[in-house]
């Protein structure tokens, strides 16, 4: 079956900027988190969603934001881009997130330059 | 203190030889332990998992826990050059539907 999509996979934009990110989960999968690659801080949690609620989150500003939808399918923002936000952003699926929560299935990653 | 650590590497070990990963975390309150791998250039995938204290198996691999050290390893045996990736490691917290991952630990399996 099918893998997790993500698109775009690269993109660049300005400071100020926003952005927004999809993920497309594996079929019949339910819950969607997203982390923040960096070489110095590594892998950052930034939100996990489950049937459309946000169910955690992680330390970061309110200018990152995401929503899930009815089928799953699932989308990140990030407003008034800063050049910190530089970074892969990945995502993530399980089927449940509850006692599955740490077998994840990645997808390849959306890499964000900010210039 | 970081929740999850790990030593950056590299661990640089001759093919054949047994590589030993190793990673602490912070909270005793943690339940679930997962190793995922990453190769350069690619997204991370999961290796294995353990919940329960001792070790447990599969193939190549060996998780290690000890909930009392709070300490966490993956042993991988007959090191093979395709085993050259960064290892992750990461943990779940009682209460925390999330998974927290160490800075991970750059292998390399030299021929």
């Amino acid at each position: 079956k099918a893998g997790v999509t993500q698109t775009p996979r690269y993109l660049i934009k300005t400071r100020g900027q926003q952005v927004t990110l999809s993920c497309s989960p594996i079929s019949g999968h339910r819950s969607v988190s997203w982390y923040q690659q960096t070489p110095g801080q590594g892998l950052q949690f930034l939100f996990e969603y489950f049937s459309e609620t946000q169910r955690n989150k992680g330390n970061f500003p309110g200018r990152f934001s995401g929503r899930q939808f009815s089928n799953s399918r699932s989308e990140m923002n990030v407003s008034t881009l800063e050049l910190g936000d530089s970074a892969l952003y990945l995502c993530a699926s399980s089927l449940d997130g509850g006692s599955t929560a740490g077998e994840l299935f990645f997808g390849e990653g959306s890499r964000l330059t900010v210039l | 203190q970081k929740e999850v650590e790990q030593n950056s590497g590299p661990l640089s070990v001759p093919e054949g030889a047994i590589a030993s990963l190793n990673c602490t975390y912070s909270d005793r309150g943690s339940q679930s332990f997962f190793w995922y791998r990453q190769y350069s250039g690619k997204s991370p995938e999961l290796i294995m998992f353990i919940y329960s204290n001792g070790d447990k198996e599969d193939g190549r691999f060996t998780a290690q826990l000890n909930k009392a050290s709070q300490y966490v390893s993956l042993l991988i045996r007959d090191s093979q050059p395709s085993d050259s990736a960064t290892y992750l490691c990461a943990v779940i917290k009682t209460g925390f539907q999330k998974l927290v991952f160490g800075t991970g630990t750059r292998l390399l399996v030299s021929p």
